[in-house]
């Protein structure tokens, strides 16, 4: 994997369902993954940096897992709300030459609506 | 509020014009990122400075440029500016040291080029 891919684009799930998505990402030279939560018209919200394979995060309601062996992350939101609505976005951050911090890489995200 | 502050927040301007953005970071952050986000594309890394230091380039043109001043705020630098240029530019502070992953953005200025 090159680039950064999430799935699905976008979802539409009931109130109180649970849901969720994947991240992929290139597994070489990798530094961390993060997870946010954007609304529209607002700013990116980080939700999770995670760095170690096999790092599991929580947040309420929302928790993420990260395989960096494979290459993958699952955001998990359990009894979404409509609150939760928003696009979430993934980025691998990759480790550059020398030692220093290379780059972010943004995925396209995954649009949730959540309907009442 | 993630105390990333960005001025302006609306800037509309004609083709072949230059503009500067302005970032300021959360108190006590040495790192500043920049990114375009247009309508077609997710978030574009443009560039990164560490301490007043460029530390890490990505998808940015030559017609832009940045720098990050000794008080650590940056700006950046949006010259011949082209209808493309239409986009949604983020910054993004960091801490740096070992909590340099962590990312926190500005709410954004909205470029609008006619």
């Amino acid at each position: 994997i090159l680039n950064v891919e999430q799935s699905p684009q976008s979802l539409h799930v009931q109130e109180g369902d649970s849901t969720n998505f994947t991240c992929s990402f290139p597994s070489s030279n990798f530094y961390a993954l993060h997870w946010y939560r954007w609304e529209t018209a607002k700013s990116p919200e980080a939700l999770f940096v995670m760095t170690l394979n096999g790092d599991e995060k929580k947040k309420g309601r929302i928790s993420a897992t990260l395989n960096t062996k494979e290459g993958y992350s699952y955001l998990y939101i359990k009894g979404s709300q409509p609150e939760d609505s928003a696009t979430y976005l993934c980025a691998s951050h990759l480790m550059g030459s020398g030692g220093s911090n290379y780059k972010l890489t943004f995925g396209k995200g995954t649009l949730l609506t959540v309907n009442p | 509020d993630s105390g990333v502050t960005q001025t302006p927040k609306h800037l509309i301007t004609a083709t072949g014009q230059r503009v500067t953005l302005r970032c300021s970071p959360r108190s006590g952050d040495l790192s500043v990122y920049w990114y375009q986000q247009s309508l077609d594309q997710g978030l574009q890394f443009l560039i990164q400075y560490y301490n007043g230091e460029e530390r890490a380039k990505g998808n940015i043109l030559e017609r832009f440029s940045a720098q990050q001043f000794p008080d650590l705020h940056s700006e950046l630098n949006l010259s011949s500016l082209e209808l493309g240029d239409s986009a949604l530019y983020f910054c993004a502070s960091s801490p740096g040291g070992s909590r340099t992953y962590e990312q926190y953005f500005g709410p954004g200025t909205r470029l609008t080029v006619t």
